[in-house]
């Protein structure tokens, strides 16, 4: 069965500190690696990954994936409160399917 | 383009009953999957439909089902309702050509049951 497992499952920073969260996978017929932020409501898509090492950023926000090593990492740099959320990884497979991990919740101090 | 509707978007039900969930995706995409997301659980895969045909299912009793119409709307039905069923269930839309592709969620239909 597919296992996707996110690290730490809570952290709590102040205005402007930079944030890593950790997704490990084991996903048979990998296909890429997604990321997405969920507020109070639907989750919302951040990156997908397909590549290892190759770096893609939006903002703040950057993202990069490691096949070999099996996992990917989520940076978040100057935080804002407006960044508090949870944050889920998942893994997409060949045969149509994503698995979550269990997500990470980053709670933003003023 | 507009986003990806469910609906109803709350329901309570009792016990025994039957619910049915529907989902629009966004224009263009043949893709849905459904997910169950709890606080214990978090986000389960239910499944996933492109062009009428189910390509794939999550682990969920047979009393989990689900359909797609040839424009591409989804239903999700449950039957004889459980309390463990009360949870937030998700459609997401994608392209899903080939493998699975970045998913659009809808707002999600938070089902009570009681």
């Amino acid at each position: 069965e597919d296992k996707v497992v996110q690290s730490p499952l809570s952290l709590v920073v102040h205005e402007g500190d930079t944030v890593t969260l950790n997704c490990s996978y084991e996903v048979t017929n990998f296909r890429s690696l997604l990321w997405y932020k969920q507020e109070k409501k639907a989750p919302t898509f951040l990156f997908m990954l397909t590549s290892s090492g190759i770096e893609k950023k939006s903002g703040r926000l950057s993202s990069i994936l490691d096949k070999k090593e099996l996992f990917s990492i989520l940076n978040i740099t100057a935080t804002q409160t407006g960044d508090s959320a949870v944050y889920l990884c998942a893994g997409a497979s060949n045969d149509y399917k994503l698995s979550f991990g269990a997500g990470t919740t980053v709670t933003v101090r003023a | 383009k507009a986003g990806v509707t469910q609906t109803p978007r709350y329901l309570i039900k009792t016990r025994g009953q039957q619910v049915t969930l529907s989902c629009s995706p966004i224009s263009g995409h043949r893709s849905v999957s459904w997910y169950q997301q709890t606080p214990g659980q978090g986000l389960q895969f239910l499944f996933e439909y492109f062009s009428e045909t189910q390509r794939n299912k999550g682990n969920f009793p047979g009393r989990f089902s689900g359909r797609q119409f040839s424009n591409s709307r989804s239903e999700m039905n449950v039957s004889t309702l459980e309390l463990g069923d009360s949870a937030l269930y998700l459609c997401a839309s994608s392209l899903a050509l080939v493998g699975a592709d970045t998913q659009y969620f809808g707002p999600g239909t938070r089902l009570t049951v009681l």
